[in-house]
């Protein structure tokens, strides 16, 4: 059984692009989570997403931020218009249901903004 | 609103030491505690998970302790090498999101 795949697992966009961060949850998984690391700071959750829902984005910047988990292929972490300050280690994380008790997390997609 | 503190920020210890690393939150309303460990630039490895009904867990030369009333956890480690060298992150779940305290930046020396 695969783990939870990221990809790209560095990207590197110039002030204006958009981002866009893949996550292929582990099988039988259908709830994902995303973590944004700024560096020299501790993780941060972004949002919950299970199939075709968004459950919590409190985490989320108010703009330019957007994700989603279609029926089929990854979660995707979109980011327009990217600035300096969205340098950082995005993680994403799945389970197979809710209150399941561990979260496995993917290597990570380290951003950087130029 | 949930907080992680972890103490000390970095500790740096000869090898061979054992050493005992701590997390406190500020809502005893958990599900489950986790320790992870990142290497820099790397990305998450779990350590241990403590489901809020237990006590500890212990991997190894690793042990998780977890009490729910004071709001703290501790990761003793056992018999340090410089391999252990990492940041060691503890992270909550009071609610299906993971709320993370700043981590320990731990340095073995040989």
């Amino acid at each position: 059984n695969a783990g939870v795949m990221q990809n790209p697992r560095h990207l590197v966009r110039r002030r204006g692009q958009e981002a866009r961060l893949r996550c292929s949850p582990m099988k039988g998984h259908s709830h994902v989570y995303w973590y944004r690391q700024l560096p020299e700071e501790g993780l941060k959750f972004m949002v919950y997403l299970q199939k075709e829902n968004i459950i919590d984005e409190s985490g989320m910047p108010k703009e330019r931020f957007s994700a989603e988990f279609p029926k089929e292929g990854p979660s995707i972490l979109r980011i327009q218009q990217v600035v300096r300050g969205d340098s950082a280690a995005y993680f994403c994380a799945s389970s197979p249901r809710d209150r399941f008790p561990e979260q496995y997390f993917g290597p990570g997609t380290r951003l950087t903004v130029t | 609103k949930q907080e992680v503190t972890q103490i000390p920020a970095a500790l740096s210890v000869p090898e061979g030491e054992n050493l005992v690393l701590n997390c406190s939150f500020t809502d005893s309303a958990i599900y489950n505690l986790q320790w992870f460990r990142q290497d820099p630039g790397k990305g998450l490895t779990s350590l241990l998970l403590i489901q809020s009904s237990q006590r500890e867990q212990t991997s190894g030369r690793l042990n998780a302790s977890l009490d729910k009333s004071s709001g703290r956890s501790t990761l003793y480690i056992a018999a340090s090498q410089p391999g252990d060298s990492a940041t060691y992150l503890c992270a909550v779940d009071s609610n299906y999101q993971l709320i993370w305290g700043a981590g320990t930046k731990l340095i073995i020396k040989p």
